[in-house]
């Protein structure tokens, strides 16, 4: 199967701090990675998608230079949110695809549970 | 606009079966999925449509109407276990090369013995 990890599971930092989300997928090459951010009983709201060796397109109303995302290479992206505030405080998942492969499917990581106090 | 309909919530008695239906408005389809996700969980696959039709997968079901703009997700021989929320979501196409999946709220799946 496919499986995509992401790191930390749990992070809780201080406001004005910025923080790193580590995505990666370990046993297939992720041509495309999204950002997801879901906040108590709500759905996942797409916060952007990152094509390897390019720039990530965000979704309206999401700040590209609030969260930054890198996908450098093939198995890694990284969404850095800086300056966090507590209403940034939220679960953040990763999900990865292989198109390359003929399949669409989506495989999800196990989500970052962000809080800033 | 982009919009994905699904209950909010549904009961069933273990060992039953239950439909959770999902209806949806998109810009351009190209593929509906059904997943679950735990409380503090990540969503795990569960079935993916593109083609009109059922797709049966052990207990669990997937039907789709594209002319309808419409998905069931038929889950069977419940198990407490299968209590959980589930998500439809529809991959509607931005550009040719790129597109986006669109999320429903969820359903919330309460299992009763």
């Amino acid at each position: 199967g496919a499986v995509v990890s992401q790191h930390p599971s749990r992070v809780i930092c201080k406001s004005g701090t910025s923080v790193k989300i580590e995505c990666r997928s370990l046993d297939f090459q992720a041509t495309t990675m999204f950002w997801y951010r879901q906040f108590p009983k709500q759905s996942l709201m797409l916060m952007a998608t990152s094509n390897e060796g390019s720039k990530a397109t965000y979704e309206q109303g999401v700040e590209k230079d609030k969260f930054l995302i890198n996908h450098a290479s093939l198995t890694l992206s990284t969404l850095t949110v800086t300056s966090a505030h507590p209403e940034d405080s939220s679960f953040y998942i990763c999900s990865a695809q292989n198109r390359d492969r003929g399949t669409d499917t989506q495989y999800f990581g196990p989500g970052t549970r962000l809080t800033v106090l | 606009g982009q919009n994905i309909d699904q209950p909010t919530e549904m009961t069933a008695t273990e060992g039953a079966i239950v439909q959770i239906n999902c209806t949806y408005q998109t810009s351009g389809f190209n593929g509906l999925f059904w997943y679950q996700q735990h409380a503090g969980e990540a969503p795990t696959f569960l079935s993916y449509n593109v083609l009109d039709g059922l797709e049966e997968k052990g207990r669990f079901s997937s039907f789709l109407s594209r002319s309808k703009g419409y998905s069931y997700l038929l889950l069977k021989e419940l198990q407490m276990k299968d209590s959980a929320p589930y998500l439809c979501a529809v991959r509607a196409s931005k550009t040719a090369s790129n597109y986006q999946l669109i999320w429903g709220a969820g359903t919330k799946l309460i299992i009763k013995p």
